[in-house]
């Protein structure tokens, strides 16, 4: 089976780490961009950035570079999101997306959308 | 950034009825490939989001063709010819144009 699967709810005090992870399974994991997007309750979805797992070529949108890191570990077919000191404002449901594009993930090549879709992940902030 | 912007932000519906989705974008989406990067996703309640439609008019695998997707540059739309109950939840346009991608506020679609 095709899918995207997360880890579970995370909560964690204001200046700690978090690191979650996303594994992918059932198609081939490094041809396929995997993006992170942020849901606050209520909200709509944000962007946050992708990386291509063949190569970890990655781009980020900047409301959100420097503040997390995404990375991937192909040997696992995971590919994490990752703070060094989380706030409160990073209270949210994060979900794992693979984006179906080709070439930079760029217009101009070929473009599927975001096909597939992790559970999603909590992360919870709260002195 | 590109805005994106979606009305009505809410939509009541009765089934068997079609509804309409209206997604305006602040710059054309419309590439020089003669595409429109323009995706439609539903997030049903406690789900995640799916995608429906990309590049403004192609169905994803498996999505009923209830659903159709019409436009270009800036102004979209997302048009359910029937609407079932099962339909609940909200739509999002997302432009794919440009990085960071960038989504419309939301219609929320109830019964």
């Amino acid at each position: 089976e095709v899918q995207l699967v997360q880890s579970g709810p995370e909560v964690r005090k204001p200046g700690e780490s978090l690191k979650i992870s996303c594994e992918g399974s059932g198609y081939t994991f490094g041809s396929h961009w995997i993006g992170w997007v942020r849901q606050k309750p209520g909200k709509g979805p944000e962007w946050m950035g992708i990386i291509y797992p063949r190569d970890s070529d990655t781009q980020y949108n900047p409301a959100f570079e420097g503040q997390v890191t995404i990375s991937v570990d192909r040997s696992v077919t995971t590919t994490f999101l990752e703070w060094t000191s989380v706030r409160a404002a990073d209270s949210a449901t994060y979900y794992c997306t693979r984006h179906r594009c080709g070439g930079s993930c760029r217009p101009g090549k070929y473009y599927y959308g975001m096909d597939l879709w992790g559970q999603g992940t909590t992360v919870i902030v709260s002195s | 950034d590109i805005v994106m912007t979606q009305s009505p932000l809410s939509l009541p519906v009765t089934p068997g009825e079609p509804a309409s989705i209206s997604c305006r974008s602040s710059q054309s989406l419309l590439h020089t490939d003669g595409k429109n990067y323009l995706d439609w996703y539903l997030q049903k309640p406690g789900q995640s989001p799916r995608l429906l439609i990309y590049l403004g008019s192609t169905r994803a695998s498996g999505v009923p063709d209830r659903f159709s997707g019409s436009g270009s540059g800036t102004d979209f739309t997302l048009k359910i010819s029937r609407v079932e109950a099962d339909d609940v939840g909200v739509y999002y346009c997302m432009q794919a144009l440009q990085t960071p991608r960038t989504f419309g506020q939301g219609t929320k679609l109830d019964i």
